[in-house]
């Protein structure tokens, strides 16, 4: 069964830089929805979207944003990058939410 | 906000042992989900609870809807190795429309051979 899609897998930034993560979602699902998870915590709630237009908005920087594709693919940008922005980076498409493999997002 | 504690926050058992996890919420959820996570991996859905009071296996899994909609258990019967990692527990938040999955604390097990 076709599953989640995420890219790149591992990305590495210097600090101030600009980062994009990919999200492919299982096709014909709708709604995808992105999470971050730092070292040791619980994946926290960043942004989502249905039918392109943005669901809900969880604690997601305003250095941050993200949108949703006519094909339904989801991209989440990210600029000025801080340190503290290192994590693993989920997106979910639903229902019930199935998970990708994630992007390891490094800020040097 | 909301918030799903989850206890307890870790535990070490033999294998074989049986293995019992809680999710407990001040708010009501529509939808409770258990997911397990490996290391630097996303978190894989083990079992999806829809309605109150709602008992669910999956192999060696079994998952429980609170009555109240407000907690959830999982038990994993006869541990084995590779049921190591972190589970999570989610509920379904819906407001207006919208729709987000808050995640609990996590339970981290890890199984003696």
């Amino acid at each position: 069964a076709a599953g989640v899609i995420q890219s790149p897998r591992h990305l590495i930034k210097e600090k101030r830089e600009t980062a994009t993560l990919k999200c492919y979602p299982i096709p014909r699902h709708d709604t995808v929805y992105w999470y971050q998870q730092g070292p040791g915590q619980d994946p926290q709630f960043l942004i989502s979207f249905y039918e392109k237009m943005q669901s809900d908005k969880g604690s997601i920087p305003d250095r941050f944003s993200a949108q949703q594709f006519s094909d339904y693919h989801s991209e989440l940008n990210m600029s000025s990058l801080e340190l503290g922005d290192s994590a693993l980076y989920f997106c979910a498409s639903s229902s019930p939410a199935v998970f990708g493999p994630g992007t390891r997002l490094t800020v040097l | 906000g909301q918030q799903l504690n989850q206890s307890p926050q870790s535990m070490f058992i033999q294998e074989g042992e049986d293995v019992s996890m809680n999710c407990t919420s001040s708010s009501i959820f529509n939808t409770w989900l258990w997911y397990k996570q490996d290391p630097g991996e996303g978190p894989v859905l083990l079992i999806a609870l829809y309605k109150a009071g709602e008992l669910t296996s999956n192999g060696r899994l079994t998952a429980q809807f609170g009555i109240t909609r407000k907690d959830s258990f999982l038990n994993i019967s006869a541990s084995i190795p590779s049921d190591v990692g972190i589970y999570f527990c989610a509920g379904l938040h819906t407001t207006s429309g919208t729709y987000k999955y808050i995640f609990g604390t996590g339970t981290r097990l890890k199984v003696l051979a």
